[in-house]
């Protein structure tokens, strides 16, 4: 039973244009959610957080939005640059347990 | 720092063969995981430890599988005999709690099982 779903395996954005990768999960205690990045041949790199009581997070070009009524969270990315091209995990967490990750999106970023 | 180190990067092995992959945390870090990516399951927590102890094994798909934490500074993850159905990339990460902010996570073994 996947908690958190990432139901696009894949996405091609061009260069300067905005990126969204969706992110849905099921397991309502959650109270903090997180994006990873991973590289090729590298392990994943934290990327942005969000806190439940929240809805919105922005650093720099990535922002990520919560929506607890429709359990789903989005990372936008504005503007797209061909570094951003990577595998993107979504994951959540409740209280003290361990982080629970979805299977990835893969963004292509098109120069 | 030289963050979290895990051995080898990559392996290839026969089925049937036993298998030990290894991780070098970061100092004073007291939590490790171990996870596995799959395409079809993405990144799934194998087993963490707190304190070298193992906190939650539920992950661990079958008894082939286990996994170790001797002290601070080592843990291995062994699997005995090896199929081809657990061909995957190998992850271990490290961190100061359990909770969210403080994963860092090793580059990963590959293991190919033949």
């Amino acid at each position: 039973d996947q908690q958190v779903k990432q139901n696009s395996p894949s996405l091609s954005v061009q260069e300067g244009r905005i990126s969204i990768l969706n992110c849905d999960y099921t397991n309502s205690m959650f109270d903090y959610f997180l994006w990873y990045k991973k590289y090729p041949a590298e392990g994943p790199t934290f990327l942005i957080s969000i806190s439940s009581i929240k809805d919105k997070n922005e650093d720099g070009r990535f922002t990520v939005f919560l929506n607890k009524s429709a359990k789903h969270l989005s990372l936008h990315i504005v503007p797209s640059q061909p570094g951003d091209s990577a595998v993107y995990f979504c994951a959540g967490h409740s209280g003290n347990t361990p982080l629970v990750f979805g299977k990835g999106t893969r963004l292509s970023v098109i120069a | 720092d030289a963050g979290v180190i895990q051995s080898p990067r990559h392996e290839v092995t026969e089925m049937g063969q036993e298998v030990t992959l290894r991780c070098k945390p970061i100092s004073g870090h007291d939590y490790l995981f171990w996870y596995r990516q799959t395409m079809m399951r993405g990144l799934e927590l194998l087993i963490y430890f707190n304190n070298n102890v193992p906190i939650d094994d539920s992950g661990m798909p079958e008894d082939r599988f286990s996994a170790k934490m001797p002290n601070a500074s080592f843990s291995t993850l062994k699997i005995q005999p090896s199929e081809p159905r657990d061909s995957a990339v190998y992850f271990c990460a490290s961190s100061q709690s359990s909770t969210s902010r403080g994963y860092t996570f090793g580059s990963g073994t590959r293991l190919t099982v033949v």
